[in-house]
């Protein structure tokens, strides 16, 4: 199995900061890498497919970036809605296993 | 609107068959490229793939697991089950069952709210 393993594992930050948060394949998965947001007691919400394709309805604060086995999301200007955890998900290859997640917390 | 709904046993007992199923509107399992999955989250720890059957009935599953997962469809009722043989209280988690669009990339765009499934004599 692919193992996805993300950087850092909690990250605190005040509002306005910029954040950016690391997932790394062990293997290449080209552009086939997801990320999610999830709040306690919630589901996940896909913020970004194909590595960088933001879904509809989602801030254009978040944004994804990379290929290969080193990919990026970025919180450009971080809102009190933001404090969540983010999870990386490779979709090329099955099982699509998911990063262990990083948890964004208020500094 | 997309919906999905999982329902089942809040309790089951060790070695017991958990059985669960997803309930969804607003799409079609019989529409080439849909799936739906199924994800689960022990408490406080990551999420973990499990399970994935698609319009065509292509199933795939978890390495670890496979011999413990049976994943159906019932195209007519909308409905998917997963079923967890032997279970373990590790297997303490909450489940959920979430859309997937092959051609999209096999990410999951909508999600039921979860079920907590808890493995206790």
């Amino acid at each position: 199995d692919i193992q996805m393993t993300q950087s850092p594992s909690s990250v605190s930050a005040s509002v306005g900061d910029r954040v950016t948060i690391a997932c790394r394949a062990s293997q290449g998965i080209s552009s086939w890498l997801a990320w999610y947001q999830q709040k306690p007691g919630k589901a996940p919400r896909l913020l970004i497919s194909s590595a960088s394709s933001l879904q509809s309805g989602v801030p254009s604060r978040f944004s994804g970036s990379g290929s290969g086995t080193d990919f990026a999301l970025t919180i450009s200007s971080l809102q009190p809605e933001d404090f969540a955890t983010y999870y990386c998900q490779q979709t090329h290859t099955f099982p699509p296993t998911f990063g262990q997640g990083t948890n964004v917390e208020l500094k | 609107q997309i919906t999905l709904k999982e329902s089942g046993p809040t309790l089951v007992k060790p070695a017991q068959t958990l059985t669960l199923t997803c309930t969804f509107s607003g799409f079609s399992l019989s529409t080439t490229g849909v799936g739906v999955g199924w994800i689960r989250q022990p408490p406080g720890k990551a999420l973990e793939w499990l399970a994935v059957i698609y319009w065509d009935g292509d199933d795939r599953y978890n390495s670890f697991l496979a011999s413990r997962l049976t994943i159906t469809k019932d195209t007519s009722k909308n409905q998917v089950v997963l079923s967890v043989a032997n279970m373990d209280p590790v297997d303490t988690a909450t489940y959920f069952c979430a859309h997937t669009h092959y051609p999209s990339g096999n990410s999951f765009d909508y999600w039921g709210q979860g079920a907590l499934v808890t493995v206790s004599s």
